[in-house]
């Protein structure tokens, strides 16, 4: 248990679906992450939240919408996906965006696009 | 641009027996270095983190990770592997100026322990 907890743990979607992921994380901290985990790829950076302002958006296709209503929740809005958007998606947290915290990642959801 | 290489995608070690998993970066200045582990069906946990100083770093469960600027690698080692080390393991460079916004994560090696 890490203090950052994802739901739903498994998705199964078809591609004119609009569905959406939740992560939460009971640890305090001001920034939160999303990462795209896909099979052989290194892990992906997709959105970047420090005090609830997004400061990065790592060229994500618009398709994938993220949402920061407070330090403590980040979602990732799904719709009309692509078959190769299936992967898990693995939010993190840290105290801050700065290089030297440490991050702390949520299990993941593990995202099927039919 | 910044990149990671773990060479091994798989490796197989007798439990009590070391380990040793390779990392290299390529980065214009030293940036500060990572290994995760990520067991199945759970998140990363970092095991060990160098900004500076001391080139040999300690982390959790075992682990330790010596950083050598001449070959730009960061190797992660155990010297008694036991079969809970059975995980997918990742390393990761930061620069020191910029944040995570910047962070790159190298393919994983998967350690399988046999008995």
């Amino acid at each position: 248990e890490t203090g950052v907890t994802q739901t739903p743990r498994h998705l199964v979607m078809g591609m004119t679906n609009k569905k959406s992921l939740k992560c939460e994380q009971h640890l305090g901290h001001n920034a939160m992450y999303w990462y795209k985990q896909s099979a052989k790829k290194p892990l992906e950076l997709m959105f970047v939240y420090n005090f609830k302002e997004q400061t990065e958006n790592n060229s994500v296709p618009s398709r994938f919408s993220p949402e920061c209503p407070n330090s403590s929740h980040l979602f990732l809005h799904l719709h009309t996906l692509q078959p190769e958007d299936s992967a898990l998606y693995l939010c993190a947290s840290s105290q801050d965006d700065g290089s030297r915290e440490t991050q702390y990642f949520g299990p993941g959801t593990r995202l099927l696009v039919l | 641009a910044q990149s990671v290489t773990q060479p091994d995608i798989h490796i197989t070690v007798s439990e009590g027996a070391s380990l040793e998993l390779r990392c290299n970066y390529s980065y214009g200045a030293t940036p500060y270095l990572f290994w995760y582990v990520q067991s199945p069906g759970q998140g990363l946990q970092l095991l060990l983190k160098y900004f500076s100083g001391d080139t040999l770093v300690q982390g959790i469960k075992g682990f330790e990770a010596e950083f050598k600027r001449s070959q730009s690698s960061f190797n992660l080692r155990k010297p008694s592997v036991h079969w809970s080390d059975a995980a997918e393991y990742f390393c990761a460079v930061v620069p020191a100026s910029g944040g995570y916004q910047k962070v790159t994560f190298g393919t994983g090696t998967k350690l399988q322990v046999i008995p």
